[in-house]
């Protein structure tokens, strides 16, 4: 059983820039959240995708875009990237059946802007 | 606008002792919490959880209390073990929401 995947694990941009990354869920999870985890700082909500929609979305810019495909994977795009984005980006999947529900994290893409 | 905070950034504990971690959050809308532990180069793994209409769970080693009065949460793991050093964050999210935020981490060092 595949846990939540991301690719790539590193990536390094200069600051203009766009980027990409990717997500795969947990097999059996339909909900795919974004992450941005500062150096010291806890992760801080980007936004949720589900039935391939932006469910929520937490405070940040324009900038940060996102999809979600049939099969639950999900992309997340930064454009115009600033030297501030450099982080590690973790991606969350779980089950949107009911209250409660657990995050599974991917173990991130590290991402640095030069 | 920090709502969920972890005052402690490091914590060091001898094996077979047990290690306490805090966490405080502002929003009293808050109604479900989780703890997660996280090594280098990985992801957040998921440790243990509490909604707000119990004050305590366990799960062998690890207890999680809530005060609701307090808005305070802490984790107790007894007892300590050096596999248990990491980085330690607490999360919480309104009813339903999935929308969690987490503190900035307490790093645990367990001692042999």
């Amino acid at each position: 059983d595949a846990g939540v995947t991301q690719s790539p694990t590193h990536l390094i941009k200069t600051r203009g820039q766009q980027v990409t990354l990717r997500c795969s869920p947990k097999s059996g999870h339909d909900t795919v959240s974004w992450y941005q985890q500062a150096l010291g700082q806890g992760p801080q909500f980007i936004f949720q995708y589900y039935e391939e929609e932006e469910r929520q979305r937490g405070n940040f810019p324009d900038r940060f875009s996102g999809h979600q495909f049939p099969n639950y994977s999900s992309e997340l795009n930064v454009n115009a990237l600033l030297l501030g984005d450099s982080a590690l980006y973790l991606c969350a999947s779980s089950l949107r059946t009911g209250v409660n529900e657990k995050l599974f994290f991917g173990s991130g893409t590290q991402l640095s802007v030069l | 606008d920090q709502q969920v905070k972890q005052n402690s950034p490091s914590l060091s504990v001898q094996e077979g002792r047990i290690s306490i971690l805090n966490c405080d959050y502002t929003n009293s809308m808050f109604d479900y919490f989780l703890w997660y532990k996280k090594y280098p180069a990985e992801g957040p793994t998921f440790l243990i959880s509490i909604s707000s209409i119990k004050d305590k769970n366990e799960d062998g080693r690890f207890t999680v209390f809530l005060n609701k009065s307090a808005k305070h949460l802490s984790l107790h793991i007894v007892p300590s073990q050096p596999g248990d050093s990491a980085v330690y964050f607490c999360a919480a999210s309104e009813y339903n929401f999935n929308k969690f935020y987490f503190g900035s981490g307490t790093k645990l060092n367990v001692k042999p």
